[in-house]
């Protein structure tokens, strides 16, 4: 199964709002309401964020939020900060053997 | 509290066999799926495979068929990865995780495992 598509990198200025999409297919974000955000910062390992495209798990900042639209979910964080440089990953819950489906990852730079 | 620990970084030689480990605690580790995830540096997260511990069964991506094998102990709530003849291109951070809320979601995720294999 093939990767969910996330864009390389994105950026932001501190304070503003960024958005990373995720697209996949009608097997898996298409299907069902299962899409789940990743944050791992520099040298340390992925770290859960949000799950069911908007729920965060507790201790996770409201700065960071989840909607879906047919195939493309979307993570957005607002009032970027410097702390929020990371890589950011999704996945989704597929009928698929394997479960789950990763995205190929996104980059963010704050300004 | 959900833990997972894996063993520690590893140096080896092309050819060597090798097994690591993911520890797990503070869940009944037979009932939910173990993942294992491999990043090379500066590269994504890739999907190797998952187990369910509890009857064992496994399921691999196609990429990592034949290539590792993954295996469970019950009794000690472990989940390992292990290799038979270790290739330069296996060197990466190995993750486990654990597949949560029926699989829905990677609720959380081990330290890493970190492979080196030079000659």
């Amino acid at each position: 199964q093939s990767a969910l598509t996330q864009p390389a990198s994105v950026s932001g200025s501190p304070g503003q709002s960024i958005t990373i999409s995720c697209t996949g297919t009608s097997s898996d974000i298409g299907f069902y309401n299962y899409v789940s955000w990743y944050q791992q910062l520099p040298g340390k390992a992925p770290k859960l964020i949000l799950y069911d495209v908007t729920n965060r798990p507790s201790g996770v900042s409201n700065r960071f939020s989840g909607s879906k639209s047919g195939n493309m979910a979307s993570l957005t964080i607002s009032g970027i900060q410097a702390e929020d440089e990371a890589d950011y990953f999704c996945s989704a819950y597929t009928n698929n053997r394997s479960l789950q489906v990763l995205g190929t990852g996104t980059k963010v730079s704050v300004l | 509290e959900v833990q997972l620990v894996q063993s520690g970084a590893e140096l080896k030689k092309p050819g060597d066999s090798l097994k690591i480990s993911c520890q797990t605690s503070g869940y009944n580790f037979a009932k939910i799926w173990i993942a294992w995830v491999r990043q090379k540096p500066g590269e994504g997260l890739e999907w190797m495979g998952i187990i369910y511990p509890g009857d064992s069964e496994t399921r691999y991506s196609p990429s990592f068929q034949g290539q590792v094998s993954i295996s469970a102990d019950e009794s000690a709530a472990t989940a390992y990865v292990h290799w038979s003849a270790l290739k330069p291109s296996d060197s990466a951070m190995y993750y486990c995780a654990r597949l949560g809320r029926g699989a829905t979601t990677i609720d959380y995720w081990g330290q890493g495992t970190l492979l080196t294999v030079s000659s």
